[in-house]
């Protein structure tokens, strides 16, 4: 059974400074996947990650994704308010298309 | 293009009642799953078709859950009878292939509480 852990599963982050976060998975994964969930909102797609190496950036958020060690990381630069949400990360095994997610990480700014 | 629509976006029902929720896909997408999400954790899949057919259907409780996606359309989520712990989010997300290597379109899910 494919699991998917992210930590820390709260993080509590100071304006301005830079924050990494993880997300690892126990099967063999070609496909990872960002989201992010605002309070009472739906799951809004931040990355799609498709091979070994592949780095994306959008803002102040980069996602990498390392398959061999099933570990993928999102770098938050200078952190500021507005990226105060929670954030999952799904892993769909290869062949398969279902995802699984994690619990996800609720990131919280403060001044 | 337009999202996915679900509806209601709120559901509130006595246990043992049964409830109905509805889906529709963006225009042309032949994948669509329906995803569980209890306060606190990620969603988790309850069912995903391909077209009008069941693709997977192994983590739905099949004695109180049934879906179908009549056409290769919109598609209906049914609970009955309604338990506890059946208050979630229920998300409808649709994918234009099987293999969506550009993600995963959700909607804004109906959120139901069973007292």
């Amino acid at each position: 059974e494919l699991k998917v852990e992210q930590n820390p599963l709260f993080l509590s982050m100071q304006e301005g400074k830079n924050y990494t976060i993880y997300c690892n998975y126990s099967t063999t994964s070609d496909r990872l996947y960002w989201y992010r969930q605002d309070p009472g909102k739906s799951l809004e797609s931040l990355f799609v990650l498709l091979s070994n190496g592949a780095v994306k950036q959008e803002g102040r958020l980069m996602a990498s994704l390392d398959t061999k060690a099933r570990l993928s990381t999102l770098h938050i630069t200078a952190a500021v308010h507005d990226l105060s949400a929670t954030y999952f990360c799904a892993v769909a095994p290869i062949i398969v298309s279902k995802l699984t997610f994690g619990k996800g990480i609720t990131l919280s700014v403060r001044p | 293009e337009a999202g996915v629509a679900q509806s209601p976006r709120y559901k509130i029902i006595e246990k043992r009642q049964s409830v109905a929720f509805w889906c529709n896909p963006i225009s042309g997408h032949a994948t669509l799953y329906w995803y569980q999400q209890i306060l606190g954790q990620g969603p988790k899949l309850l069912i995903q078709f391909q077209n009008n057919g069941v693709v997977d259907d192994s983590q739905l409780p099949k004695d109180r859950f049934s879906a179908e996606r009549l056409k290769g359309v919109d598609s209906t989520l049914k609970i009955q009878p309604a338990k506890l712990e059946d208050s979630a989010v229920y998300l409808c997300a649709s994918s234009f292939r099987r293999e969506p290597f550009y993600g995963y379109t959700f909607g804004s899910g109906t959120r139901l509480t069973v007292v």
